[in-house]
Parts: C-alpha cells; structure tokens; sequence
C-alpha cells in the first residue's frame, strides 16, 4: 500500500533561516530513500539520496533518517529565495527499481 | 551531454487516438522508467525496465504499453486514449536502479 506522506504545505520561511522537511513512509522493507526538488511546470531534480539510519550532508542540505520511526527529513540551511520549491520525498524498495513518491511539499523562502 | 529527453513537449488527444510517447537517454543507464503526475496524487510509476529487454508493470500500468526499444530508448503508448490519462508524463533513468534523474516531461490533454 502505497503511503509516503508529506505535509502538502506551503511552508513559508524568511531568507537565510532553516527549513524543514518531513516525511513518513510505511514499511516495506525499503532501503533507499530520496529528495527531489521541483520548480513549478519543471522536472524533478534530485536533490539527496540517503540509505542508512543517521544524518548524510550535501553543501547547504541535510537528509536524515530514522528507520525505527518510519520517517526521512530534509533540512536546508541558509534558505535562498531560489529554493523555493516543491520538494518531493520518495521511498525506494530494497529490491530497487519500485518507487513511491509523496505528494510534495511547496516551500516558499521569503526575501 | 543532453541527459533524458522526451518527444513530444505537449500533445493533444481526442479520446480514443492512440500515440507513442518517445524518451532516450544517453548516460548508459540500465534502467528506464515512465511516471505520470496528477495533481494531488505525485507522481506514480507505470511502467519500468530494470535492464534492456525487460519490462515491468508499476503501481498504474493499466491503459498503457511500453517497448525497450535498445538501452537508450523506452517508448510509451497509449494505444486508446482516453480523458483519465490527461497528465504529465516523466521519463526517468538509472544506472543501478536507484537515483534516477528525469526528463523535462510531455504534458498530455485527451478531449
């Protein structure tokens, strides 16, 4: 059953502060999780992949995750106005080459 | 390099015409993969190739085809269109079947 949730948003956040990303999954044995990032009428880019329990850092991103709690989180650091963004959580299956994605979130970072 | 490419950009349908939907890709990626993305629902997997020669139903398969033509082409048909697969539809590539990267999409309207 498909369930990879996102808080739809839009989340609001002035320039240069944190946002906040979040995302629960059910599970279904998967090991391999992803953020992508998408502009409005663009393609998904990706952004962060992340396959073990704790923090990866990318620049100004940090995905963590947390098995045991079912959920993957995506920090972005220093926001710029250019991230603003949908951002899309999505869930890979051990097996590989199954996917499913969250409806997005719509982050809006405020000059 | 031009990554995944998707022919056409935009396409109109009257329903029950039938089209093909064309992407390449040209980063020796072993696997394919073709997504639709409606508002409210993100994006859902409709079919993939894990590797050239093979395909694989994904969580909406039904209504659609797809052919492997060679490593780099995977081709999407719509054999009878009709008004439900109004979308945009994404290709997307990988080389082990986990990050995949995505092409700029065919916006797709059936009358």
């Amino acid at each position: 059953q498909k369930e990879v949730e996102q808080n739809s948003g839009p989340l609001s956040v002035p320039e240069g502060a944190i946002a906040s990303l979040n995302c629960t999954y059910s599970d279904r044995g998967s090991q391999s999780f992803f953020w992508y990032r998408q502009y409005s009428g663009k393609s998904p880019e990706l952004i962060m992949s992340i396959y073990s329990n704790g923090d990866k850092e990318d620049g100004r991103f940090t995905a963590q995750l947390n098995k045991a709690s079912q959920y993957v989180s995506l920090l972005i650091r220093d926001s710029q106005p250019s991230d603003s963004a949908t951002y899309l959580c999505a869930e890979g299956l051990t097996t590989g080459n199954q996917f499913y994605f969250g409806t997005g979130t719509s982050l809006t970072v405020i000059p | 390099n031009a990554g995944v490419t998707q022919t056409p950009k935009f396409q109109v349908l009257k329903t029950g015409q039938s089209m093909t939907l064309q992407c390449a890709q040209d980063m020796n990626h072993n696997s394919m993969y073709w997504y639709r993305q409606d508002p409210g629902m993100g994006l859902r997997l409709i079919y993939y190739s894990a590797s050239e020669g093979t395909t694989d139903k994904g969580e909406v398969p039904n209504g659609y085809n797809v052919s492997r033509l060679n490593k780099r082409e995977f081709s999407l048909r719509l054999e009878s269109a009709a008004p439900s697969q109004t979308s945009v539809y994404f290709c997307a590539s990988s080389l082990s079947g986990y990050e995949q990267y995505f092409g700029p999409g065919t916006r797709l309207t059936v009358t």
